[in-house]
């Protein structure tokens, strides 16, 4: 089966701009998280839907947002962006609790 | 929140069995332990994860100590392919009072390097 689809793969923008990523989770999986990377932080935690829901938000400012449609699909949007902000943005799929979660390819995101 | 300790590196040779150690001394008693790992430019692969007792599937067999505060991944014939960042972590729960769901984030470590030498 189809596994977990991120895009675009790779997105350069300017300070200030505003971004929206978009995840495709495989078929059947209604929880879906994000998360971003660096070299310095690792792996971070942004948030996670479930049957579009947020339930639960990681510790990042107000200008990272997300959204769950019926069919499973997020995107994830970042607002006013920072130089920092760049990072690989990745989403996980999962059934549920206490099942293996499923990443994409991530999206790199460069802020110039 | 719970977290991870790994060690930064590891190195092994090909065929021989590897053991990758993970500390979580501050899990609570319905965190899932996950292991997965990254080769660069990828995201993350799912290696194996449990609750209280041992795994074991094709890929890997997972140790879970008896107080469940650390953990031991064994890769039982490593390859050139096994080279990765291998990643402990934790799906911390929280219960959902209203609606009575549980939902459950993974916890990411700064991960072992793993070497695998012909």
């Amino acid at each position: 089966k189809a596994g977990v689809t991120q895009t675009p793969r790779y997105l350069i923008k300017t300070r200030g701009q505003q971004v929206t990523l978009s995840c495709s989770p495989i078929s059947g999986h209604r929880s879906v998280s994000w998360y971003q990377q660096t070299p310095g932080q690792g792996l971070q935690f942004l948030f996670e839907y479930f049957s579009e829901t947020q339930r639960n938000k990681g510790n990042f400012p107000g200008r990272f947002s997300g959204r769950q449609f019926s069919n499973s699909r997020s995107e994830m949007n970042v607002s006013t962006l920072e130089l920092g902000d760049s990072a690989l943005y990745l989403c996980a799929s999962r059934v549920g609790r206490g099942t293996e979660a499923f990443f994409g390819q991530g999206t790199r995101l460069t802020v110039v | 929140d719970a977290k991870t300790t790994q060690p930064n590196s590891m190195e092994s040779n090909e065929e021989e069995p590897v053991h990758l150690p993970c500390n979580h001394s501050t899990i609570s008693g319905t965190d899932y332990i996950h292991w997965y790992r990254q080769l660069p430019s990828q995201g993350p692969e799912y290696v194996i994860h449990g609750l209280t007792s041992n795994v074991n599937n094709r890929m890997a067999s997972l140790a879970i100590a008896e107080d469940r505060k650390s953990s031991t991944l064994i890769l039982h014939r490593a390859t050139l392919r096994d080279a990765a960042v291998y990643y402990c972590t934790l799906e911390l729960f929280k219960l959902r009072i209203a609606g009575g769901t549980s939902y459950g984030k993974l916890t990411f470590g700064q991960g072992t390097i793993l070497t695998v030498h012909p």
